[in-house]
């Protein structure tokens, strides 16, 4: 069973369109968020969401909305793609006190 | 805020040789460490949690310590083998910040 679970895996779209990547943990975890990782492969934190709440927003353009229905579920809707979009995008989940984090296998998203 | 430097950048090794990787941070008051592992476009995976009570942590041939006074944990990997070729990752979070990470070491083990 995979325990944070990430789709699709891969996505390739033109600029302006929009698309949405799912995310979903079957932990019991209740703290989820989604990272960034570049062209040179530096992971950054973009949003943390706590029991279907924001609570970090880290300097991103307001074309990413985060949606979370419930607190197994955290996905990202990107509107306007542009071509600095690309990157490797990371969901992933911990439980109460951060002891330890779980990542899912990324979404490799290639805006042409 | 938390800056976390890794230091080599990169490290090419032959088989069967001890290693050592090196993390260090802006903020000392370090709460949850975690290493992680990335293989080439895969995902993340976890190797080994210090938490701010503990000073260390083993799996098999990883061991992972943990100096809070000066800022820095090292992770020391026995007997490398071709298999622990991959990009290191060690990151630090609290109690209200997610995990913030260093760039990684590459390491590469030559048969």
């Amino acid at each position: 069973d995979t325990a944070v679970s990430q789709t699709p895996k891969y996505l390739v779209t033109q600029m302006g369109n929009d698309k949405s990547i799912k995310c979903e943990q079957n932990l019991g975890h209740d703290t989820m968020y989604w990272y960034k990782q570049d062209s040179k492969k530096f992971l950054k934190i973009m949003f943390s969401y706590n029991n279907k709440e924001l609570i970090i927003n880290e300097t991103v353009p307001n074309r990413f909305s985060p949606k979370s229905p419930d607190k197994a579920h955290l996905n990202l809707h990107i509107n306007s793609l542009e071509l600095g979009d690309s990157a490797v995008y990371f969901c992933a989940s911990s439980p109460p006190g951060r002891y330890g984090y779980t990542f899912g296998s990324g979404t490799r998203l290639t805006v042409v | 805020k938390q800056e976390v430097t890794q230091i080599p950048a990169a490290l090419s090794v032959p088989e069967g040789e001890n290693l050592v990787l090196n993390c260090s941070f802006t903020d000392s008051a370090i709460y949850n460490l975690q290493w992680f592992r990335q293989d080439p476009g895969k995902g993340l995976t976890s190797l080994l949690l210090i938490q701010s009570s503990q000073r260390e942590q083993t799996s098999g041939r990883l061991n992972a310590s943990l100096d809070k006074s000066s800022g820095r944990s090292t992770l020391y990997i026995a007997a490398s083998q071709p298999g622990d070729s991959a990009t290191y990752l060690c990151a630090d979070c609290d109690h209200n910040t997610p995990l913030v990470f260093g760039k990684g070491t590459r390491l590469s083990v030559i048969a």
